[in-house]
Protein backbone atom coordinates (compact mmCIF):
# COMPACT_ATOMS: atom_id res chain seq x y z
CA UNK A 1 0.00 0.00 0.00
CA UNK A 2 1.39 3.28 -1.15
CA UNK A 3 2.63 5.74 1.86
CA UNK A 4 3.07 9.12 1.74
CA UNK A 5 5.22 11.39 4.46
CA UNK A 6 5.22 15.02 4.13
CA UNK A 7 8.23 16.98 6.75
CA UNK A 8 8.15 19.72 8.29
CA UNK A 9 4.38 18.99 9.15
CA UNK A 10 4.65 22.87 9.88
CA UNK A 11 6.76 25.67 9.28
CA UNK A 12 7.00 29.52 9.81
CA UNK A 13 9.20 31.68 7.83
CA UNK A 14 9.70 35.18 7.94
CA UNK A 15 9.03 37.10 4.07
CA UNK A 16 11.87 36.69 1.22
CA UNK A 17 13.64 33.24 2.98
CA UNK A 18 13.58 30.59 0.39
CA UNK A 19 12.21 27.28 1.56
CA UNK A 20 12.08 23.80 0.79
CA UNK A 21 9.05 21.17 1.79
CA UNK A 22 9.70 17.49 1.33
CA UNK A 23 7.78 14.49 0.33
CA UNK A 24 8.23 10.96 0.23
CA UNK A 25 6.25 7.85 -0.90
CA UNK A 26 7.10 4.07 -0.33
CA UNK A 27 6.27 2.50 -3.89
CA UNK A 28 8.12 3.84 -6.74
CA UNK A 29 5.06 2.54 -9.17
CA UNK A 30 3.67 5.73 -9.98
CA UNK A 31 2.17 7.98 -13.35
CA UNK A 32 3.03 11.52 -11.97
CA UNK A 33 3.08 13.34 -8.78
CA UNK A 34 1.28 16.84 -8.13
CA UNK A 35 2.21 19.38 -5.54
CA UNK A 36 -1.01 21.26 -4.46
CA UNK A 37 -1.94 24.08 -1.99
CA UNK A 38 -5.06 24.09 0.17
CA UNK A 39 -6.49 27.28 1.57
CA UNK A 40 -8.60 27.79 4.89
CA UNK A 41 -11.72 26.51 4.01
CA UNK A 42 -11.12 25.96 0.19
CA UNK A 43 -10.31 23.41 -2.28
CA UNK A 44 -7.34 22.18 -3.77
CA UNK A 45 -5.24 24.05 -6.16
CA UNK A 46 -2.84 22.03 -8.02
CA UNK A 47 0.46 24.03 -8.48
CA UNK A 48 2.99 21.79 -10.22
CA UNK A 49 2.77 18.34 -12.01
CA UNK A 50 5.63 16.14 -12.70
CA UNK A 51 5.30 13.01 -14.74
CA UNK A 52 6.77 9.89 -13.71
CA UNK A 53 9.86 9.77 -17.10
CA UNK A 54 10.32 13.83 -15.53
CA UNK A 55 13.04 15.21 -12.94
CA UNK A 56 11.65 18.73 -12.40
CA UNK A 57 9.21 21.38 -12.76
CA UNK A 58 9.18 25.21 -12.67
CA UNK A 59 6.40 27.81 -12.22
CA UNK A 60 7.55 31.07 -11.39
CA UNK A 61 8.74 30.60 -7.97
CA UNK A 62 8.01 27.34 -7.48
CA UNK A 63 10.21 24.21 -8.37
CA UNK A 64 9.81 21.10 -7.72
CA UNK A 65 12.18 17.66 -8.01
CA UNK A 66 11.18 14.09 -8.91
CA UNK A 67 13.18 11.28 -7.53
CA UNK A 68 10.97 8.35 -8.53
CA UNK A 69 13.72 5.73 -7.70
CA UNK A 70 14.37 6.64 -4.13
CA UNK A 71 10.93 7.86 -3.70
CA UNK A 72 11.13 11.95 -2.75
CA UNK A 73 10.13 14.92 -4.31
CA UNK A 74 10.85 18.30 -3.15
CA UNK A 75 8.79 21.51 -3.21
CA UNK A 76 11.28 24.66 -3.43
CA UNK A 77 9.44 28.28 -3.08
CA UNK A 78 11.76 31.06 -3.98
CA UNK A 79 11.49 34.52 -2.16
CA UNK A 80 8.37 33.48 0.15
CA UNK A 81 5.86 35.52 0.62
CA UNK A 82 2.67 36.24 3.04
CA UNK A 83 0.23 34.63 0.55
CA UNK A 84 2.04 31.88 0.01
CA UNK A 85 0.84 30.92 3.91
CA UNK A 86 -1.56 27.76 3.09
CA UNK A 87 -1.27 23.68 3.40
CA UNK A 88 1.45 22.18 0.81
CA UNK A 89 0.08 18.52 -0.16
CA UNK A 90 2.19 16.09 -1.95
CA UNK A 91 0.02 13.37 -4.42
CA UNK A 92 1.36 10.49 -6.00
CA UNK A 93 -1.05 9.12 -8.50
CA UNK A 94 -1.57 5.11 -9.87
CA UNK A 95 -4.97 5.28 -10.37
CA UNK A 96 -6.55 7.66 -7.84
CA UNK A 97 -4.16 10.40 -5.91
CA UNK A 98 -2.70 8.91 -2.73
CA UNK A 99 -1.87 12.12 -0.44
CA UNK A 100 0.19 12.71 2.39
CA UNK A 101 -0.53 14.67 5.35
CA UNK A 102 0.57 18.27 4.26
CA UNK A 103 2.86 21.06 5.69
CA UNK A 104 1.34 24.12 7.12
CA UNK A 105 3.01 27.40 6.08
CA UNK A 106 3.30 30.29 7.85
CA UNK A 107 5.48 33.32 5.82
CA UNK A 108 5.37 36.13 8.14
CA UNK A 109 5.49 39.85 6.90
CA UNK B 1 -18.13 24.64 -17.39
CA UNK B 2 -14.67 26.83 -16.19
CA UNK B 3 -14.18 23.93 -13.33
CA UNK B 4 -15.31 21.16 -11.76
CA UNK B 5 -18.44 22.14 -9.72
CA UNK B 6 -19.74 20.89 -6.23
CA UNK B 7 -23.26 20.86 -4.35
CA UNK B 8 -24.27 21.67 -2.01
CA UNK B 9 -20.97 23.59 -0.39
CA UNK B 10 -22.72 22.39 3.01
CA UNK B 11 -24.96 20.05 4.30
CA UNK B 12 -26.01 19.28 7.60
CA UNK B 13 -27.88 16.33 8.38
CA UNK B 14 -29.05 14.51 11.36
CA UNK B 15 -27.16 10.67 12.20
CA UNK B 16 -29.07 8.27 10.74
CA UNK B 17 -30.12 10.63 7.50
CA UNK B 18 -29.34 9.41 3.84
CA UNK B 19 -27.60 12.22 1.84
CA UNK B 20 -26.48 13.24 -1.71
CA UNK B 21 -23.53 14.87 -2.91
CA UNK B 22 -23.58 16.54 -6.32
CA UNK B 23 -20.55 16.98 -8.09
CA UNK B 24 -20.43 18.43 -12.35
CA UNK B 25 -16.72 17.41 -13.72
CA UNK B 26 -14.82 19.97 -16.00
CA UNK B 27 -16.95 18.84 -19.20
CA UNK B 28 -14.98 16.47 -21.72
CA UNK B 29 -13.23 14.46 -18.66
CA UNK B 30 -13.68 11.19 -18.83
CA UNK B 31 -12.42 10.77 -15.54
CA UNK B 32 -13.92 11.34 -11.96
CA UNK B 33 -12.72 10.71 -8.59
CA UNK B 34 -14.11 11.35 -4.98
CA UNK B 35 -12.00 12.18 -2.21
CA UNK B 36 -12.62 12.84 1.67
CA UNK B 37 -10.92 14.72 4.12
CA UNK B 38 -11.94 14.50 8.00
CA UNK B 39 -10.94 17.34 10.33
CA UNK B 40 -7.23 17.32 11.03
CA UNK B 41 -6.42 14.42 8.67
CA UNK B 42 -5.49 13.86 4.84
CA UNK B 43 -7.19 13.49 2.18
CA UNK B 44 -8.60 9.78 1.81
CA UNK B 45 -9.52 8.52 -1.91
CA UNK B 46 -13.18 6.71 -1.96
CA UNK B 47 -14.02 6.15 -5.82
CA UNK B 48 -12.93 6.34 -9.24
CA UNK B 49 -14.78 6.52 -12.81
CA UNK B 50 -13.03 5.87 -15.90
CA UNK B 51 -15.06 6.09 -19.25
CA UNK B 52 -17.47 3.24 -18.90
CA UNK B 53 -15.29 0.87 -17.36
CA UNK B 54 -16.78 -0.45 -13.97
CA UNK B 55 -15.68 2.30 -11.15
CA UNK B 56 -12.41 1.43 -8.71
CA UNK B 57 -14.30 1.11 -4.76
CA UNK B 58 -11.73 0.35 -3.57
CA UNK B 59 -11.64 2.97 -1.07
CA UNK B 60 -15.19 3.23 0.30
CA UNK B 61 -15.52 2.69 4.00
CA UNK B 62 -18.29 0.85 4.41
CA UNK B 63 -21.65 -0.28 2.44
CA UNK B 64 -23.26 2.47 3.71
CA UNK B 65 -21.39 4.15 0.95
CA UNK B 66 -22.47 4.34 -3.11
CA UNK B 67 -21.65 6.59 -5.88
CA UNK B 68 -23.03 6.60 -9.38
CA UNK B 69 -21.78 8.50 -12.61
CA UNK B 70 -24.21 9.14 -15.74
CA UNK B 71 -21.99 8.83 -18.72
CA UNK B 72 -19.27 11.30 -18.47
CA UNK B 73 -21.01 13.88 -16.85
CA UNK B 74 -22.25 14.15 -13.26
CA UNK B 75 -21.82 12.09 -10.53
CA UNK B 76 -23.75 11.79 -7.29
CA UNK B 77 -22.14 10.46 -4.26
CA UNK B 78 -24.85 8.24 -1.48
CA UNK B 79 -24.43 8.27 1.86
CA UNK B 80 -27.15 6.05 3.50
CA UNK B 81 -27.73 5.95 7.25
CA UNK B 82 -25.28 8.43 8.31
CA UNK B 83 -23.04 8.63 11.64
CA UNK B 84 -21.05 11.16 13.36
CA UNK B 85 -17.94 9.80 11.72
CA UNK B 86 -18.68 10.72 8.09
CA UNK B 87 -18.31 14.43 9.24
CA UNK B 88 -16.19 16.05 6.45
CA UNK B 89 -15.43 17.99 3.54
CA UNK B 90 -16.06 15.37 0.26
CA UNK B 91 -13.63 16.27 -2.48
CA UNK B 92 -14.82 15.68 -6.21
CA UNK B 93 -12.16 15.92 -8.61
CA UNK B 94 -11.70 15.02 -12.42
CA UNK B 95 -9.16 14.45 -15.28
CA UNK B 96 -8.92 13.96 -18.90
CA UNK B 97 -7.43 10.50 -18.49
CA UNK B 98 -6.33 8.16 -16.06
CA UNK B 99 -5.25 4.57 -17.48
CA UNK B 100 -1.55 4.44 -18.67
CA UNK B 101 -1.73 8.44 -18.74
CA UNK B 102 -0.22 11.22 -16.50
CA UNK B 103 -3.15 13.41 -16.53
CA UNK B 104 -4.27 16.38 -13.98
CA UNK B 105 -6.50 16.30 -11.36
CA UNK B 106 -8.64 18.88 -11.05
CA UNK B 107 -10.67 19.66 -7.94
CA UNK B 108 -14.17 21.17 -6.85
CA UNK B 109 -14.44 23.10 -3.57
CA UNK B 110 -15.69 20.63 -1.81
CA UNK B 111 -19.22 19.92 0.52
CA UNK B 112 -18.42 20.02 4.05
CA UNK B 113 -20.98 17.68 5.63
CA UNK B 114 -21.74 17.87 9.01
CA UNK B 115 -23.22 14.95 11.05
CA UNK B 116 -25.32 16.20 14.16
Amino acid sequence: KQEVTQIPAALSVPEGENLVLNCSFTDSAIYNLQWFRQDPGKGLTSLLLIQSSQREQTSGRLNASLDKSSGRSTLYIAASQPGDSATYLCAVRRRALTFGSGTRLQVQP
Amino acid sequence: GAGVSQSPSNKVTEKGKDVELRCDPISGHTALYWYRQRLGQGLEFLIYFQGNSAPDKSGLPSDRFSAERTGESVSTLTIQRTQQEDSAVYLCASSLGSSGSSYEQYFGPGTRLTVT
